[in-house]
């Protein structure tokens, strides 16, 4: 009920391309589904979170595409950069705001954009 | 703001020994967090406390794992006595509506 599926587990892009990123849950009542990013040697950082009230969000190269009813939602990366290249992680929430955010993480995406 | 100050960065140490792990979370976050991040396992949730108070620690694996936050800006976490499958990546991270993460406390042990 907890998990949080995604997939491909690594993924190769060359420079310019889009870069795609999957993720699937099964608990509905998760409301709030941030991407983070993880440089090596780095903690997560986050990079663009999207509510389930909107189907899509866009932060400059970067897009949550979010199906509510089949409980999926993507990464997009636009004109993918070789310094994009990192581990990706989807993550899932519940819970009011202001309240703990205690997060359930795929199993993360390792992105190598050749130059 | 410094952001989340984990410490030390780096702990190698002896089977059986006792290890501490520190954390300084974001001034003015309530919710604190202890992920612990594995190559065979991702990045797990151990406990998480919500204004200094634990709220879930079903997380942690065992009874040799222990978290503290005696106040608002401090917490640790604690292995007594330490094994060589604790070896991992440990995280710390607070938040107010967002998660930030510190750099993590790479541990070893041998």
């Amino acid at each position: 009920q907890q998990q949080v599926k995604q997939s491909p587990q690594s993924l190769i892009v060359q420079k310019g391309g889009i870069s795609i990123i999957n993720c699937a849950y099964e608990n509905t009542a998760f409301d709030y589904f941030p991407w983070y990013q993880q440089f090596p040697g780095k903690g997560p950082a986050l990079l663009i979170a999207i509510r389930p009230d909107v189907s899509e969000k866009k932060e400059g190269r970067f897009t949550i595409s979010f199906n509510k009813s089949a409980k999926q939602f993507s990464l997009h990366i636009m004109d993918s950069q070789p310094g994009d290249s990192a581990t990706y992680f989807c993550a899932a929430t519940r819970g009011t705001s202001g309240s703990a955010r205690q997060l359930t993480f795929g199993s993360g995406t390792q992105l190598t954009v050749l130059p | 703001d410094a952001g989340v100050i984990q410490s030390p960065r780096h702990e190698v140490t002896e089977m059986g020994q006792e290890v501490t792990l520190r954390c300084k979370p974001i001034s003015g976050h309530n919710s604190l967090f202890w992920y612990r991040q594995t190559m065979m396992r991702g990045l797990e949730l151990l406990i998480y406390f919500n204004n200094n108070v634990p709220i879930d620690d079903s997380g942690m694996p065992e009874d040799r794992f222990s978290a503290k936050m005696p106040n608002a800006s401090f917490s640790t976490l604690k292995i007594q006595p330490s094994e060589p499958r604790d070896s991992a990546v440990y995280f710390c991270a607070s938040s107010r509506e967002k998660a930030f993460f510190g750099q993590g406390t790479r541990l070893t042990v041998v």
